[in-house]
């Protein structure tokens, strides 16, 4: 198994630029989860669906965050627009319903300029 | 507000010797605790975890105490081998959300 997928691995864009991260979770997940990684607050959960619903989004900071699944194979997350506080490591993570073991991809490191 | 502690920023210990990390929470409600373990650039992988009915689980080189009076858990990593220097999270669980702490980076000197 490949592991949860995230693309791009690395984004450097200007401030007030639309940003699209994207999750392909581990076939058979049920769960998936958005976290973003700063020095500031460490890990924080942003949102997360079951079964391709969006079931807690109270963590998504402002309206300039969405994040949509389509289907059980993608996810993603957009910022528009982007701004040099939303520079961080966004997680994705997947979960197979296995009590609450998450298993996190390689992350983007997004730069807003 | 932090519910999960991680208070020492890092930990540095010879190989082959006991790596002793800890983590407090402040939540009486979690009832599952995990332990990730990060290197650079990549996503954090899940080493262990363990129930709040349990008050140990090993797996190998890994062990968790977790003691809910003190809300207090820990992670033993013995012997310490060079590839265990990396971040590591201590994670729990209050149904499906995760709180992580700030982590410990631990460095295993030859």
């Amino acid at each position: 198994d490949a592991g949860v997928i995230q693309s791009p691995r690395h984004e450097v864009t200007e401030m007030g630029q639309e940003v699209t991260l994207r999750c392909k979770p581990i076939s058979g997940h049920n769960s998936l989860f958005w976290y973003r990684q700063t020095m500031m607050r460490g890990l924080e959960l942003l949102i997360y669906f079951n079964n391709n619903v969006p079931i807690d989004d109270s963590g998504m900071p402002e309206d300039r965050f969405s994040a949509k699944m389509p289907n059980a194979s993608f996810s993603t997350l957009k910022i528009q627009p982007s701004e040099p506080r939303d520079s961080a490591v966004y997680f994705c993570a997947t979960g197979d319903g296995d009590r609450d073991t998450q298993y996190f991809g390689p992350g983007t490191r997004l730069t807003v300029l | 507000d932090q519910q999960v502690k991680q208070n020492s920023p890092s930990l540095s210990v010879q190989e082959g010797r006991i790596s002793i990390l800890n983590c407090d929470y402040t939540n009486s409600m979690f009832d599952y605790f995990l332990w990730y373990k990060k290197y650079p650039a990549e996503g954090p992988t899940f080493l262990i975890s363990i129930s709040s009915i349990k008050d140990k689980n090993e797996d190998g080189r890994f062990t968790v105490f977790l003691n809910k009076s003190a809300k207090h858990l820990s992670l033993h990593i013995v012997p310490s081998q060079p590839g265990d220097s990396a971040v590591y999270f201590c994670a729990a669980s209050d149904d499906y959300k995760l709180s992580f702490g700030a982590g410990t980076t631990v460095t295993v000197r030859a």
